[in-house]
């Protein structure tokens, strides 16, 4: 069973629409949850970063972590074309390395 | 912007040769880390290290080796390149005091062994 798991997409959304982009995780362990965006032939980017359970927004960016359910979410509101990236979650537990989901590709079209 | 260079950017190369492939950061990082991304599937960490002369291996097995003599510089090397190292390799450092999770990616080096 892989550490995250995340939808590979791809998906596809208009303009000014709420995107919620999501992973599972299978370590009870796991405190820290990253979202990382990747720019077509770029590397990948830290965009949020939450510990433990709850909500951090950061402009059009909200980053939920419901532990309970073992359930990481990235919403982003007013989508814009410069949104357009994949997106990868992470977690880890404690000072461990990192574990990334597959990574989900979202195109917002004008 | 993160200051992480990686050369080369694209390499395509015949089985048997030896590469190393280039990671350099300016920023004084002590944490550096090597990824191996194939297309739909996740990162998966090859090789880590927390300082000069130190080296860990990552989750995943690889037949690649890394060295790092110099704070700045972390270059992986394939003895023998075969077709089934071909992938993206990204690297990635992390600033003293912070944890593995601010990681600052390069723009990676996409190989393919032929």
């Amino acid at each position: 069973q892989k550490e995250v798991e995340q939808d590979p997409g791809p998906l596809s959304v208009p303009e000014g629409a709420i995107v919620s982009l999501n992973c599972t995780y299978s370590n009870s362990a796991f405190q820290y949850f990253m979202w990382y965006r990747q720019y077509s032939r770029k590397g990948p980017e830290l965009l949020m970063y939450t510990y433990s359970s709850g909500n951090k927004e950061d402009g059009r960016f909200t980053a939920q972590v419901d532990k309970s359910s073992k359930y990481i979410s990235l919403f982003i509101r007013d989508s814009q074309p410069s949104d357009s990236a994949t997106y990868l979650c992470a977690s880890r537990a404690g000072a461990n390395n990192l574990f990334f989901g597959t990574g989900t590709r979202l195109t917002v079209i004008p | 912007e993160a200051d992480i260079y990686q050369t080369p950017r694209y390499l395509v190369i015949g089985t048997g040769k030896k590469i190393t492939l280039e990671c350099s950061q300016t920023m004084g990082h002590d944490k550096m880390y090597w990824y191996q991304q194939d297309p739909g599937m996740e990162l998966h960490l090859i090789h880590y290290s927390y300082g000069v002369n130190s080296t860990e291996k990552g989750d995943l097995s690889s037949e690649s080796t890394v060295s790092r003599i110099r704070t700045e510089h972390f270059p992986l090397t394939l003895e023998s390149a075969r077709p089934s190292h071909t992938s993206q390799y990204l690297c990635a450092s992390s600033p003293p005091g912070h944890s593995t999770d601010t990681q600052y990616f390069g723009p990676g080096t996409r190989l393919t062994v032929l």
